[in-house]
């Protein structure tokens, strides 16, 4: 049984630039979350997605956008990159009407230099 | 609205001592009640949760957390500590509800001694 899985693990980018970070969630799962990490902070909710909608979303600017695909997989993409968008950025999963328990993946590593 | 509080951003213990890391909340309505523990340079590994039921939950790695309401506290405790316990631990607390949001607790390092 395959765990939240997230890809790249690592990557570098320059200021100004785009990118795509990608999210399988668990198996079973249709619901799926992103928060950003901070370098010594807590993690951050970023938006969640259900059913291929944003249904709830944190205290992040327009440049953090996603997607969900039918097969609930989920996409985050952040577009003109700042420096402060340096994170570990984690994926969550869960399944409706479970219980609520969440399972996070390994996350992504991003550098902005 | 939610929010946790972590008393103690470091803890040290020896090993074999007993584990305490504190955490409060603060919730309108019923809360879900979740640690989570990071190792360096990896995700969230889920410990324990709280939803409905018996107030004290054991979690894996022999890890338990008692809910009282009276005292809007969810501590997490192990009786005896081992190397491989050192690591980041988080609280964090949603609603009964719809779940959608986690939100973290500033974390404890837990630091075991030899």
């Amino acid at each position: 049984d395959a765990g939240v899985t997230q890809s790249p693990t690592h990557l570098i980018k320059t200021r100004g630039q785009q990118v795509t970070l990608r999210c399988s969630p668990k198996s079973g799962h249709d619901t799926v979350s992103w928060y950003q990490q901070a370098l010594g902070q807590e993690p951050q909710f970023i938006f969640q997605y259900y059913e291929e909608e944003e249904r709830q979303r944190g205290n992040f600017p327009d440049r953090f956008s996603g997607h969900q695909f039918p097969n609930y997989s989920s996409e985050l993409n952040v577009n003109a990159l700042l420096l402060g968008d340096s994170a570990l950025y984690l994926c969550a999963s869960r399944k409706q009407g479970s219980g609520n328990t969440i399972y996070f993946g390994e996350g992504s590593w991003l550098t902005v230099v | 609205a939610q929010s946790v509080t972590q008393l103690g951003s470091h803890v040290s213990v020896s090993e074999g001592a007993l584990v305490l890391l504190r955490c409060n909340y603060s919730s309108s309505v019923p809360p879900y009640l979740f640690w989570y523990v990071q190792y360096p340079n990896q995700g969230l590994q889920l410990l324990l949760k709280y939803t409905t039921g018996a107030t004290l939950v054991k979690g894996i790695n022999g890890f338990e957390a008692e809910f009282k309401k009276s005292e809007t506290s969810f501590h997490l405790t192990k009786p005896s500590a081992h190397m491989s316990d050192a690591a980041e631990y988080f609280c964090a607390v949603t609603n009964s509800g719809s779940a959608r949001q986690l939100t973290f607790g500033s974390g404890t390092q837990l630091t075991v001694l030899p």
